[in-house]
């Protein structure tokens, strides 16, 4: 397809379980950014890659929480140890950013991951 | 650090009025703000990206206005309709890093 697909798009899990949510970007781009959204909530900042490069991971709220990218294009967000608090839809997006210095950086997201922890 | 904030959080109008939809940001320093639509449990679908050096932009019944200096752009749904109902975000990029959101506003337009 052409646009960005998540899987699975939902999932529950019991708490103390480990869950991975995987995102497929646009092909071809370059900069890939995760978002946890919760109920009623805007979407907030988890993670950022360019490329391979997990770049800034400043949002992610728990060294629970783990993301990569290591060939450059399907990305995983690990969740260890599953919490009540961590029940959200889990956002990717992804942009051309980083290779064409005049594009004014269009995220392009998918259809999310809705995370139920029980 | 950049904030967003979206008012009203939620409104509800009848068929065939238009409305405006707000939101301010703290930070004027922006590259592009974007507006977007999500329908309940679905992902968020773009539907207006003004860049920095523009006023307004446009797409069908919608108009999007952006005021850099006061901090402002404003989502304008012309002649509403009930498939306009869904929650309309607010999104400003600050230059190649992560977007920063409002909360939204939810909209119902009744039939």
């Amino acid at each position: 397809g052409a646009g960005v697909s998540q899987s699975p798009r939902y999932k529950v899990a019991k708490r103390g379980q480990d869950v991975a949510l995987r995102c497929d970007p646009i092909s071809g781009h370059v900069s890939l950014f995760w978002y946890q959204q919760a109920l009623g909530q805007g979407p907030e900042f988890l993670t950022y890659f360019q490329n391979e490069a997990q770049l800034d991971k400043s949002g992610l709220p728990s060294d629970r929480f783990f993301a990569e990218r290591p060939e450059g294009s399907v990305s995983t967000l690990k969740i260890q140890r599953t919490q009540q608090e961590d029940s959200a839809v889990y956002l990717c997006a992804s942009s051309t950013a980083g290779t064409d210095p005049t594009y004014y950086n269009e995220q392009f997201f998918g259809p999310g991951t809705r995370l139920t922890v029980l | 650090k950049q904030e967003v904030t979206q008012i009203p959080a939620a409104l509800s109008v009848p068929e065939g009025e238009n409305l405006v939809l707000n939101c301010s940001f703290t930070d004027s320093a922006i590259y592009n703000l974007q507006w977007f639509r999500q329908d309940p449990g679905k992902g968020l679908t773009s539907l207006l990206l003004i860049q920095s050096s523009q006023r307004e932009q446009t797409s069908g019944r919608l108009n999007a206005s952006l005021d850099k200096s006061s901090g402002r752009s404003t989502l304008y749904i012309a002649a509403s309709q009930p498939g306009d109902s869904a929650t309309y975000l607010c999104a400003v990029d600050s230059g190649n890093t992560p977007l920063v959101f409002g909360k939204g506003t939810r909209l119902s337009v009744i039939a």
